[in-house]
């Protein structure tokens, strides 16, 4: 069936260190790709999708690549900042007339000052 | 424009009784999901909703219902309340059915004791 998979956590990394998030999913069907963030005692923010193999999703200095081939859309940042402490998730459309969305488990990440 | 908004923030509740969420989705929009958020299963979905009619279900008991009115906002009822019952239940709302992208409120924290 449909599932994401993303790497486990916490991660935990100083202020400006170089951030990947490994995330992939099953090849079923052609799905939008999403990262959401949720930040303590909040919601899901939608921090950035993509809708085709080889889109880059971008925004607030996060990018990811939709990559068919190896069905992965791994997160990553340059240089992170302690505002950037969160829970990160993965997540793919079911596909079809639905917006139900797939999440991986989500991954902690810390940033230290 | 006003986000999604969830009422309560947070219940409290006791086993064997029954609960009703709200979600008021962002203006406009039409189609609203609901999601259940645990330490132990992650994110799951619940139902969505489109045009005041359920669209997609996840795997739930029937104790899980919904429901959504002629303005777009949407309700979920839980009844005969469990332990396991004891979780943050986000909704989600879309412009359209389909793949779109979609807003969540900050969520309903309930605790079932």
């Amino acid at each position: 069936g449909n599932s994401v998979t993303q790497m486990e956590g916490p991660v935990t990394l100083s202020e400006e260190a170089f951030l990947t998030i490994n995330c992939t999913y099953t090849a079923t069907g052609y799905p939008s790709l999403f990262w959401y963030v949720q930040y303590p005692g909040e919601g899901l923010q939608l921090l950035l999708k993509a809708t085709k193999a080889d889109d880059k999703g971008s925004n607030k200095g996060f990018e990811a690549t939709y990559r068919k081939e190896t069905t992965s859309f791994h997160l990553e940042k340059g240089s992170v900042q302690v505002s950037d402490s969160a829970v990160y998730f993965c997540a793919r459309d079911y596909g079809g007339a639905t917006n139900k969305l797939i999440f991986g488990t989500g991954t902690l990440l810390a940033v230290q000052p | 424009k006003a986000g999604v908004t969830q009422t309560p923030r947070y219940l409290i509740k006791t086993r064997g009784q029954q609960v009703t969420l709200s979600c008021s989705p962002i203006s406009g929009h039409r189609s609203v999901s609901w999601y259940q958020q645990t330490p132990g299963q992650g994110l799951q979905f619940l139902f969505e909703y489109f045009s005041e009619t359920q669209r997609n279900k996840g795997n739930f008991p029937g104790r899980f219902s919904g429901r959504q009115f002629s303005n777009s906002r949407s309700e979920m009822n839980v009844s005969t309340l469990e332990l396991g019952d004891s979780a943050l239940y986000l909704c989600a709302s879309s412009i359209e059915q389909g793949s779109y992208e979609q807003y969540f409120g900050p969520g309903t924290r309930l605790t079932v004791t």
